[in-house]
């Protein structure tokens, strides 16, 4: 079974900060993605990655950068938190080939405070 | 781009009783479609998925669901529902263009089930 853990459950951070979130996949799947997820709002995807070091802008980056330095990592990097990112964020991975096809596997989340 | 629409925030059914949830999608061809659930405090679990051939596909926990392309439709339904079945529901349009298996989510759908 495909394994997505996500570094924290929950977290709780001052405005301003800098702030890490990690994802580490262990089936060796190419694509991975962050997403946040808001009552009402549904997914959102802020940016994902098809390969390592490389990256794309999803719906809603603003605010937010990624890194992907190893195939199983993704972290989603907060450069200065404000208290409209206070959110649950969600990873996900999928493997190749591309092409819409690929269930997506998700983390169990992690509920960012931003205060 | 591709669209997904969930038309019901919330409902609500007893146990045993039927479950139907709606999913109307916008894509300019035959989509990939997805059905996942989220327990509380869970990341997405994949229920079912559409990519072509028998418009009614069956998924696990007892979930089938139907598409429907004259009605861009994609509902999810159970004959006979159980209390742990309550939950919120997305439905979701997968990508085949691109670089990644990226996904467009609905708003959700909210399950409760009383007894």
């Amino acid at each position: 079974d495909v394994k997505v853990t996500q570094s924290s459950r929950y977290l709780v951070k001052r405005t301003g900060e800098k702030v890490f979130l990690e994802c580490v996949q262990d089936m060796d799947h190419e694509n991975m993605f962050w997403y946040r997820q808001d009552p009402g709002l549904g997914l959102r995807l802020i940016y994902f990655s098809y390969d390592v070091k490389m990256k794309e802008k999803g719906d809603i980056p603003e605010g937010y950068s990624v890194s992907r330095e190893k195939k199983e990592r993704f972290s989603l990097i907060l450069e200065s938190a404000s208290t409209n990112q206070t959110s649950m964020y969600l990873c996900a991975s999928t493997p190749s080939p591309a092409g819409g096809k690929q269930p997506q596997h998700f983390g169990d989340g992690t509920r960012l405070s931003i205060l | 781009a591709q669209s997904v629409t969930q038309p019901d925030i919330h409902i609500t059914v007893s146990e045993g009783a039927s479950l139907e949830l709606r999913c109307n999608y916008s894509y300019g061809a035959t989509p990939y479609l997805f059905w996942y659930v989220q327990s509380p405090g869970q990341g997405l679990q994949l229920l079912l998925k559409y990519f072509s051939g028998d418009t009614l596909v069956q998924g696990i926990k007892g979930f089938e669901a139907e598409f429907k392309r004259s009605q861009s439709s994609f509902n999810l339904r159970k004959p006979s529902v159980h209390w742990s079945d309550a939950a919120e529901y997305f439905c979701a349009v997968g990508d085949p263009t691109g670089t990644a298996s990226k996904l467009t989510f609905g708003t959700g759908t909210r399950l409760q089930v009383t007894l």
